[in-house]
């Protein structure tokens, strides 16, 4: 069965950075976009970024453009996001999510996510 | 920004069926999907391309489009579908994917 584990979390200071990880297996890594939704605690989902199937084309919410980035490493199966310049409002569990194309935006597989607290 | 309205919640008697309903200006143009929250997990999508049931997820799911609305029904409710309902969707005006704020279905 098709998987992503999500990994990196932590508490972390405001202003200070993190990187989530997200290992995927059982599916052929290189032919999906792929995507970050985050959750923050007791609210819906929101939408953080996407991926390209080859990198090459990225997009971010404006809630986190210019502080966060996505990138992807095909030869290990690897998603990323580098979070930086974080805010108390990006405390959420952070899932990330296998996709479809550049074209159609919608998530199918899941993984279980993995929190992060932004706190002093 | 683009928005995706949806009730808050939804109650339901099991059997019964449920209807939960989801509003944007750009759905007429766009795809939108449905995915399932159980409370402590992560979520599931039950609905792709408007009406399309993914494999593994039961015949009571549907979805339907008519205009600026979409419908996810949940005919004969069981208690395990109580959960959060989000509607999914891409931006009229770029390259977004957006969410509707959820709607919590109780059975009763």
């Amino acid at each position: 069965q098709m998987q992503l584990e999500e990994s990196g979390g932590g508490v972390v200071q405001p202003g200070r950075s993190l990187r989530l990880s997200c290992a995927a297996s059982k599916f052929t890594f290189n032919m999906y976009a792929m995507h970050w939704v985050r959750q923050a605690p007791g609210k819906g989902l929101e939408w953080v970024a996407i991926i390209s199937e080859d990198g090459g084309d990225k997009s971010y919410a404006d809630s986190v453009k210019g502080r966060f980035t996505i990138s992807r490493d095909n030869s290990n199966n690897t998603l990323s996001l580098h979070m930086n310049s974080l805010r108390p409002e990006d405390t959420a569990i952070y899932y990330c999510a296998r996709g479809d194309t550049m074209v159609n935006y919608y998530m199918d597989v899941w993984g279980k996510g993995t929190t992060v607290t932004v706190s002093s | 920004s683009y928005e995706l309205t949806q009730p808050p919640s939804v109650s339901v008697s099991p059997g019964q069926t449920a209807t939960i309903t989801c509003s944007g200006d750009a759905l007429p143009k766009k795809y939108a999907y449905w995915y399932q929250q159980r409370t402590g997990q992560a979520p599931v999508m039950v609905i792709y391309k408007d009406n399309q049931r993914p494999s593994g997820i039961p015949e009571r799911f549907s979805g339907s489009s008519s205009g600026t609305t979409v419908t996810l029904t949940i005919n004969g409710v069981q208690a395990e579908d109580e959960a959060d309902y989000y509607c999914q969707s891409k931006d009229k005006s770029g390259p977004y994917a957006v969410f509707g704020g959820g709607t919590k279905l109780t059975v009763l």
